[in-house]
């Protein structure tokens, strides 16, 4: 298996602009996250999904956030507006059922800049 | 509000020595704790991982130490190589995991 696929690996807008960052899960894993990493907050949960159904979006930091997914092999988080404040690396995780031994895997995470 | 914490930004160590990393958590209802390495560029890899049913496990190297009452989570890395330079998340949860702020380990010659 390839592992958790990102895309895009670097994202450079403006402020003000819609971004989309995208996920590909390890088939067959039922759970995906989505973190944010800053200095000052380490790695920061967004969101969490559980068989596609968004389980807990407590950690979206503003309505300017959102993310979905529209089904098992994909999901997106998006900006809009984006602000420089929301400049970070974004990772992805997904995993099988938490909490039974089995960890989560990571994708190689977007770096955000907004100027 | 941080119900898991990294106190240490940074460690400093000589290869071949013990490299100990602390974390402490605040939620007693987390089951599940994981520790997870990060080299710059790249996504965090898992690396070892105890559940609240037990005390101690160990893989290799590396070994975890939990300590319910304290709320306490300890990873010990024995030798340490200049290899292991990263930096170390520890994670706590039940159905998602919660991450610290890290702990940047340099393993010098």
């Amino acid at each position: 298996d390839a592992g958790v696929i990102q895309s895009p690996r670097h994202e450079v807008t403006e402020m003000g602009q819609e971004v989309t960052l995208r996920c590909k899960p390890i088939s067959g894993h039922n759970s995906l996250f989505w973190y944010r990493q800053t200095m000052m907050r380490g790695l920061e949960l967004l969101i969490y999904f559980n068989n596609n159904v968004p389980i807990d979006d407590s950690g979206m930091p503003e309505d300017r956030f959102s993310a979905k997914m529209p089904n098992a092999s994909f999901s997106t988080l998006k900006i809009q507006p984006s602000e420089p404040r929301d400049s970070a690396v974004y990772f992805c995780a997904s995993s099988l059922v938490l909490g039974q031994g089995i960890e989560a895997f990571f994708g190689q995470g977007t770096r955000l800049t907004v100027v | 509000d941080q119900q898991v914490k990294q106190n240490s930004p940074s460690l400093s160590v000589q290869e071949g020595r013990i490299s100990i990393l602390n974390c402490d958590y605040t939620n007693s209802m987390f089951d599940y704790f994981l520790w997870y390495k990060k080299y710059p560029a790249e996504g965090p890899t898992f690396l070892i991982s105890i559940s609240s049913i037990k005390d101690k496990n160990e893989d290799g190297r590396f070994t975890v130490f939990l300590n319910k009452s304290a709320k306490h989570l300890s990873l010990h890395i024995v030798p340490s190589q200049p290899g292991d330079s990263a930096v170390y998340f520890c994670a706590a949860g039940t159905d998602k995991l919660i991450f610290g702020t890290g702990t940047r380990l340099q393993v010098f010659p």
